[in-house]
């Protein structure tokens, strides 16, 4: 079954704690980008990847690092998160750029 | 830069009726992307269309590119159709990016 899996769902943390919440894809897309999702503001990019080891910023990629080592990975870091970064985050993966888009489940985020 | 508006923001309807989502874009583009976001927050690709219409099931997808417009459509619509739909267009500044729109919250009443 094609899938795209995030992990964790949930994750309650504290400013400045370090961490990454993982993207994984079974469809052997090359293309895969992170959003993140606020009340009113719909969907804005924070970073996407082309291909393994080409990355480029989305509309809000301050604060936020990421990673393409792997075709089916694509983690995304917060080095220091703070409290505006308190979000519903989405990892995303299509065949083509502007093609159909597949979703992972969600990460809500909440740095206290 | 290509902008997308949805129409209505907030559209609470009672079962059975017919109801009509509306996205309007600035630019021509190659295609149109139609999704759903369930209430527990997950998201699916409904239709992705670049001309005339689509259908699956209950759930009809038109697009005027001449107008820049498109409208999704359910019939005989149900409690379950409760979701945030949502639409978006390419970006004309990169062949990977989409513009989003902000979504339409659609609640069915029984």
């Amino acid at each position: 079954e094609a899938q795209v899996t995030q992990n964790p769902r949930y994750l309650i943390t504290v400013t400045g704690k370090k961490l990454t919440v993982t993207c994984s894809q079974n469809m052997n897309h090359e293309y895969m980008s992170w959003y993140r999702q606020d009340p009113g503001l719909g969907l804005r990019q924070i970073y996407y990847s082309m291909n393994v080891e080409v990355t480029d910023k989305g509309d809000v990629p301050e604060g936020y690092k990421v990673s393409r080592k792997e075709k089916r990975n694509f983690p995304l870091i917060l080095e220091s998160p703070s409290p505006n970064q308190t979000s519903l985050y989405f990892c995303a993966t299509t065949a083509g750029g502007h093609g159909e888009q597949f979703f992972g489940p969600g990460t809500r985020l909440t740095v206290l | 830069k290509n902008e997308v508006e949805q129409s209505p923001q907030n559209l609470t309807a009672q079962e059975g009726e017919f109801i009509t989502i509306n996205c309007s874009y600035s630019v021509g583009i190659s295609a149109l992307h139609w999704l759903q976001q369930h209430p527990g927050g997950g998201i699916v690709s409904l239709f992705m269309l670049s001309s005339g219409k689509k259908k699956h099931g209950r759930l009809i997808a038109t697009i005027n590119i001449q107008e820049k417009h498109s409208s999704l459509h359910i019939t005989a619509s149900h409690p379950r159709d409760s979701a945030v739909y949502i639409c978006a267009v390419p970006s004309l500044d990169s062949n990977y990016q989409l513009i989003w729109g902000a979504g339409t919250k659609l609640i069915i009443k029984p």
